[in-house]
């Protein structure tokens, strides 16, 4: 069974700061991996979706990498903002299986 | 095209009554899923459609839910019965076969009272 685990649960960080989130998958026979964001009750808003093939994907000031044998996702946020304050979730796809496989998220608070 | 469509945004309902949500895809995906969200967690799978075939169901879909897509197109969840312990955030994704990722709607938050 795949199991998908996010560290730390929580992060705070001043603004300006670059950082990473930490991603980490059981099984890697992955088909791909999807970053999400998750404002308070609010639905997800993707971010990075990293193909199997692939080794990282960017997206402005986001850059996500994916090391299948290690199990692993990064999603680096450069010159972090206030806006950039949400829960961050990973999700994996396993090969021949249709559902996603989601962590418990990071939470991120940016102080300005 | 303005995304995944979840109606409503918020349902507060007694215990024991049924309840009923709706799910608009983006038009041109093929694929629909459902997902159950509780508090501090990371959403869990219920279901999906392959156009109008419900293809799988989690065991965390009881005998009270139910789901449809009668025409391939939109989507319905139903839970009949509630119990307090199905107060969570119900959230529909749809995508595209292929190497599409998935998009999400904006949820429809259930408080069972």
């Amino acid at each position: 069974k795949q199991e998908v685990t996010q560290i730390p649960a929580a992060l705070s960080v001043p603004e300006g700061e670059n950082l990473v989130l930490n991603c980490s998958f059981t099984d890697s026979a992955i088909y791909n991996l999807q970053w999400f964001r998750q404002d308070p009750g609010k639905g997800l808003t993707s971010l990075l979706l990293i193909q199997s093939s692939q080794r990282e994907q960017t997206s402005g000031r986001l850059n996500a990498s994916l090391d299948k044998s290690s199990g692993r996702s990064t999603l680096y946020i450069a010159a972090s903002q206030p806006g950039d304050s949400a829960t961050y979730l990973c999700a994996v796809r396993k090969r021949g299986d249709e559902k996603l496989t989601f962590g418990t998220g990071t939470r991120l608070t940016i102080i300005p | 095209d303005t995304g995944v469509s979840q109606d409503p945004r918020h349902k507060i309902t007694k215990r024991g009554q049924n309840v009923t949500f709706r799910c608009d895809p983006i038009s041109e995906h093929n694929r629909l899923y459902w997902y159950r969200q509780t508090l501090g967690q990371g959403p869990e799978f219920l279901t999906y459609f392959q156009n109008e075939a419900q293809l799988e169901k989690s065991r965390l879909l009881s005998d009270r839910f139910s789901a449809e897509r009668p025409k391939g197109s939109f989507s319905t969840l139903e839970i009949q019965r509630t119990e307090q312990g199905d107060s969570a955030m119900y959230l529909c994704a749809s995508s595209l076969e292929g190497l599409s990722g998935y998009t999400f709607g904006s949820g429809t938050r259930l408080t069972v009272v």
